[in-house]
């Protein structure tokens, strides 16, 4: 059983352009959440979605982040017109349940640069 | 909101020493879990130890264990037997245990084990 992929595990961006970054969760999860992590610090909660749905995006910045978990693909955080301050490792994390004592898997990250 | 908060920015112990990582977290929940991850310089988020609140037995997991204390809100990682594999970023956690899963971060600990 595979576990949380993402990709790709590094990304260069020019300040201005798009950046795409995917997350396939655990066989059998529907429970997706996005984390970013700055340098030097702890993870922060950005978004948890199921399959077509939003859950909780309290997390997320009001301008230029989304989020989408469609019902047939990987989900997506898109960050448009990226700055240097969007520097930073995501990482991805599924759980087959949004409660009980189930435990998120993580993926092992996606590191965005921004020059 | 929930806070987590790890005072040891740095800690390091001797191989084959024992050493503790202290946390405390703030919250009005009665029902949580509680988690420490170890983030090695690979950068993946592996989960050590995890702690329901309404069990007041400590977990343990072989050479990790907790020292958990609902009413003071404290939650310690006692690493036995310290590995050089120890070597990494020690993160608290904290999950309320109902709909919205996402986990709250501490801001870490950098624990380096000594030959």
């Amino acid at each position: 059983n595979a576990g949380v992929m993402q990709n790709p595990r590094h990304l260069v961006r020019r300040r201005g352009q798009e950046a795409r970054l995917r997350c396939s969760p655990m066989k059998g999860h529907s429970h997706v959440y996005w984390y970013r992590q700055l340098p030097e610090e702890g993870l922060k909660f950005m978004v948890y979605l199921q399959k077509e749905n939003i859950i909780d995006e309290s997390g997320m910045p009001k301008e230029r982040f989304s989020a989408e978990f469609p019902k047939e693909g990987p989900s997506i955080l898109r960050i448009q017109q990226v700055v240097r301050g969007d520097s930073a490792a995501y990482f991805c994390a599924s759980s087959p349940s949004g409660q009980g004592p189930y435990e998120q898997y993580f993926g092992p990250g996606t590191r965005l640069t921004v020059t | 909101a929930q806070t987590v908060t790890q005072s040891q920015p740095e800690m390091s112990v001797q191989e084959a020493e024992t050493v503790t990582l202290s946390c405390t977290y703030d919250t009005s929940e009665n029902n949580y879990y509680l988690f420490w991850y170890k983030q090695p310089p690979s950068r993946q988020m592996i989960l050590v130890i995890r702690q329901e609140a309404y069990k007041q037995q400590n977990a343990t997991e072989n050479r990790f264990s907790v020292n958990f204390q609902k009413a003071a809100k404290s939650f310690s990682l006692k690493i036995s037997d310290s590995q050089l594999g120890d070597t990494a970023m020690y993160f608290c956690a904290f999950r309320r245990d109902n709909a919205g899963n996402m986990l709250t971060f501490g801001g870490g600990t950098r624990l380096m084990v000594k030959p």
